[in-house]
């Protein structure tokens, strides 16, 4: 089946630092990718749309400035959060569609990030 | 108002219980329906999918759909330890294109106990 991989799964960061999130489709091209946010016992909440060669379309209140997205080929997107405050502290998790079935997100195993 | 409204519960049941999952939504201009599973500080895979109105069913998972009332459910039959999760609705006015934005419900915790 599809895998979608994260890296790092977590990691703790110093207020002010910036942190880089990489998701990466190990068997299929993902012509999309989704980074979302999921706050402890809450629901995802999309925080943007990476198409492939193009810039990211992110969702309202979400400030592009500080997490910056690139999707570079049709196997990784990047997630850097800039500046990093306490409040950030979430768990990230990205998704992938496959070009081939339009209707499947795969989602990646999360990355746990702590700004201490 | 949210989209999508999902009891967070938790709910507890017996092993071997038929468990009931629901979601409420707002917008009817939604067609296409997604049940995820997410284990404990895992990321969430697709459970079924079902596109309009309508029930579809693979091994002891069945999902509905109904639109007229806006409710979408999924039934777990044979509930197994295995099962506890959290069970997350999603759905989606398109998925063509750039607009396969996905509105996830809140989640419901599911704890099976043998």
């Amino acid at each position: 089946g599809a895998v979608v991989s994260q890296h790092p799964s977590w990691v703790i960061c110093k207020s002010g630092t910036s942190v880089k999130i990489e998701c990466r489709s190990l068997d299929f091209q993902a012509t999309t990718m989704f980074w979302y946010r999921q706050f402890p016992k809450q629901s995802l909440m999309l925080m943007a749309t990476s198409n492939e060669g193009s810039k990211a379309t992110y969702e309202q209140g979400v400030e592009k400035d500080k997490f910056l997205i690139n999707h570079a080929s049709l196997t990784l997107s990047t997630l850097t959060v800039t500046s990093a405050h306490p409040e950030d502290s979430s768990f990230y998790i990205c998704s992938a569609r496959d070009r081939r079935i339009s209707y499947e997100q795969y989602f990646g195993p999360g990355t746990r990030l702590t700004v201490t | 108002q949210k989209e999508v409204e999902q009891d967070p519960g938790p709910l507890s049941v017996p092993e071997g219980a038929i468990v009931s999952l629901n979601c409420t939504y707002s917008n009817s201009a939604f067609q296409y329906f997604m049940w995820y599973r997410q284990y404990s500080r895992k990321g969430p895979e697709l459970l079924m999918y079902t596109y309009s109105s309508g029930n579809k069913e693979d091994g002891r998972f069945t999902a509905q759909v109904d639109k007229s009332s806006k409710y979408i459910s999924l039934f777990i039959r044979d509930s197994q330890p295995s099962d506890s999760a959290t069970y997350l609705c999603a759905m989606s006015t398109s998925l063509s294109g750039g607009y396969n934005k996905l509105i996830f419900g809140a989640g419901t915790r599911l704890a099976v106990h043998p």
